[in-house]
């Protein structure tokens, strides 16, 4: 079974700065991969940033990376230069590869970038 | 950009009644998914579709519930006798298909209130 683990229900950054989501995760299988989804209040789930447990580097998308750290199990989201449209609930997930990709997620951390 | 689409954006049912949740994938896209989101909680998985056929479910996704793929665009979820506790968002995605895992892609969801 997968398991994902968020420890931070809130997080709050000072706008411009960076901030770090903290994500842990338990999988007994070869080969995953991790995501990060993000939720406004509209309620909308936002893809941010995709890892495969195989890739070498760790992702980046445009001001989100994803620090990977296999032999610990996390994938920590990095936001850099953080906007006020940055405040939403973040979720970090994973999945098995193969056929059966289902996506389990964890709690969420809220984000609230102050002005 | 190609998104996924559902309909209604909210529904309001009286307990035992049968719902119909509507999604059109991304066009190219071939894996579906629900998911629901209790108010509050984290987003947990339902059932994946492939080749029209269900290729996994969860334990929530009991006899109460059916998918279909009824034509070349829609992905529907049913639910056969509406209980309180499946009010909740509920959340269809979709993927490409090939090697790895692959990123799903959210739509906006559908917000089903049992009363």
């Amino acid at each position: 079974a997968q398991k994902i683990t968020q420890t931070q229900p809130g997080m709050f950054v000072q706008e411009k700065e960076a901030v770090t989501l903290d994500c842990t995760y338990d999988t007994s299988d070869p080969s995953y991969g991790l995501f990060w989804y993000k939720q406004p209040s509209s309620g909308e789930m936002i893809f941010l940033i995709y890892q495969g447990s195989y890739d070498q580097q760790n992702a980046t998308e445009g001001r989100y990376s994803l620090n990977f750290q296999k032999a610990r199990k996390s994938a920590n989201l990095v936001i850099s230069a953080s906007q006020l449209g940055d405040s939403a609930m973040y979720f970090c997930a994973m999945s098995r590869s193969g056929s059966a990709r289902q996506l389990t997620f964890g709690s969420g951390t809220q984000l609230t970038v102050l002005p | 950009e190609p998104e996924v689409t559902q309909t209604p954006s909210h529904q309001v049912t009286q307990m035992g009644q049968e719902v119909i949740l509507r999604c059109v994938p991304i066009s190219n896209h071939l894996y579906f998914y629900w998911y629901r989101q209790i108010l509050g909680q984290k987003v947990e998985f339902l059932v994946s579709f492939y080749n029209n056929e269900i290729s996994e479910k969860s334990e929530i996704f009991d006899d109460q519930f059916s998918v279909e793929r009824p034509d070349g665009s829609n992905f529907t979820l049913k639910i056969r006798s509406t209980k309180l506790e499946d009010s909740a968002m509920y959340f269809c995605a979709s993927s490409e298909v090939g090697q790895g895992a692959y990123e799903q892609y959210f739509g906006p969801g559908t917000r089903l209130t049992v009363t």
